[in-house]
């Protein structure tokens, strides 16, 4: 069965740091991978999607960027941190057949100071 | 165009109460539609989804129903318990061969005892 693991599962990091979230999936090859960001109370907003190694797609412009190295690894990152950064971030993943279910992971709850 | 309209924010039902969640859209492009069910601090878990070809869709206690002609979809929790305590999220995806979901606000569901 695909399991999807991201770490760490909370942070909390002063503004302008740098930020790496992390994000694997097992069981699966060639998932699409997505990053969302959830505010507090808010729905769910995508940030980068992603359908193959080194492809990202960027939905929102901010200071955060996202990569793919390997197949099942998928890595945001920041090289400044704003307090709006905040959030609580969740990875997904989708098989890539016809209708793309996502599953999501565990999150990430960032807290920006 | 892309937006999926999510009702209430927020409901309070009685344990064995019949919540009723409910999702509008304009884009008729949107091909498949997934519930998702989200404890705090958890990610979303995918709890069930329907294609427009069908107008219900049953698994255990939660039903979709779905208008076509309205552009509406709703969610249904039979015998609602108070482990369903959680936010509910309905989504849109706009097409074959898309990557993206069109999420709703979400509505934070209370089953008192």
């Amino acid at each position: 069965s695909q399991t999807i693991h991201q770490w760490p599962a909370t942070l909390v990091q002063p503004v302008g740091s740098p930020l790496s979230l992390e994000c694997t999936v097992e069981g699966t090859s060639n998932p699409n991978l997505y990053w969302y960001r959830q505010a507090a109370g808010r729905g769910l907003q995508l940030l980068f999607y992603s359908v193959g190694i080194g492809q990202i797609s960027s939905e929102v412009p901010q200071n955060l960027s996202a990569s793919r190295p390997q197949d099942r690894q998928f890595i945001l990152s920041s090289k400044k941190l704003l307090l709006s950064d905040s959030g609580f971030y969740l990875c997904a993943w989708s098989p890539g057949h016809y209708y793309n279910e996502q599953f999501f992971g565990p999150g990430t709850r960032l807290t920006v100071l | 165009q892309q937006q999926v309209k999510q009702s209430p924010q927020s409901l309070i039902v009685q344990k064995g109460g019949i919540p009723i969640i409910n999702c509008a859209y304009e884009n008729t492009a949107f091909d498949y539609f997934p519930w998702y069910q989200q404890f705090p601090g958890k990610g979303p878990a995918l709890l069930i989804a329907i294609r427009p070809d069908v107008s219900e869709k049953k698994e255990g206690r939660f039903t979709i129903s779905f208008n076509k002609s309205a552009k509406q979809f709703s969610l249904h929790i039979m015998d609602s318990q108070p482990g369903d305590s959680a936010t509910y999220f309905c989504a849109a995806r706009s097409g074959a061969g898309s990557y993206q979901l069109t999420f709703g606000k979400g509505t934070k569901l209370s089953v008192i005892p």
